[in-house]
């Protein structure tokens, strides 16, 4: 069974603050990606990664960045946390070889509602 | 282009067809898909289309392809109040390799008794 994982489901933090948002898989993908939700926005992609160490920019970059050390852990990083990012963050990951419609499947985690005071 | 756009809301009756519609923009999407997003879990993927269909059918899902007009569109047959969700369309683009999909709003599906 497919398992992606967020950290935390609930976080409050104060508007200054770094915060951590972590994210593990246990399926081996290359692929990570970073999101976040917003009502009547949809998915909003921040960063995404295809291999250990590598990252890449997404729509919406500014005043996050990442970290990925190990294939399975994904981090996302809010440098000084401002009340514009009180959101919902979801975390994902997919395969990378191609010739498939499942090697673009991505698999969510849970989210993080992250509230800044 | 990379807009995909939805209508946000629809309310449905028990026992009747839902039907979500969904426009890109992109003509090379390969891929298009269909997640839905339970209340307070991530998205699941439900079903997905490729771009040389223009049906597929799996148990009460009915997707329909019109790629002339880019419209996409999930019909779920026999609503139940487990349906009640937001459903996400997605796309992904021959020309990428780098396994994006660009999301819709979503459509908040509300199903009453």
């Amino acid at each position: 069974d497919v398992k992606v994982t967020q950290s935390s489901r609930y976080l409050v933090k104060r508007t200054g603050e770094k915060v951590f948002l972590e994210c593990v898989q246990d399926m081996d993908h290359e692929n990570m990606f970073w999101y976040r939700q917003d009502p009547g926005l949809g998915l909003r992609l921040i960063y995404f990664s295809y291999d250990v160490k590598m990252k890449e920019k997404g729509d919406i970059p500014e005043g996050y960045s990442v970290s990925r050390e190990k294939k399975e852990r994904f981090s996302l990083i809010l440098e000084s946390a401002s009340t514009n990012q009180t959101s919902m963050y979801l975390c994902a990951s997919s395969l990378s070889p191609p010739g498939g419609a499942f090697s673009y499947e991505q698999y969510f985690g849970p989210g993080t509602r992250l509230t800044v005071t | 282009g990379e807009d995909v756009e939805q209508s946000l809301f629809l309310s449905v009756r028990e026992g009747d067809s839902s039907v979500i519609n969904c426009t890109y923009t992109d003509s090379s999407s390969t891929y298009l898909y269909w997640y839905k997003q339970e209340p307070g879990a991530g998205l699941q993927l439900l079903t997905y289309i490729f771009s040389n269909m223009d049906m597929k059918q799996d148990q009460r899902l009915t997707v329909l392809l019109n790629k002339k007009d880019k419209h996409l569109s999930l019909r779920i047959a026999d609503t139940q109040t487990g349906d009640s969700a937001i459903y996400f369309c997605a796309e992904s683009f021959a020309l990428s390799n780098d396994y994006k999909l660009s999301f819709g709003a979503g459509t908040t599906v509300t199903v009453r008794a």
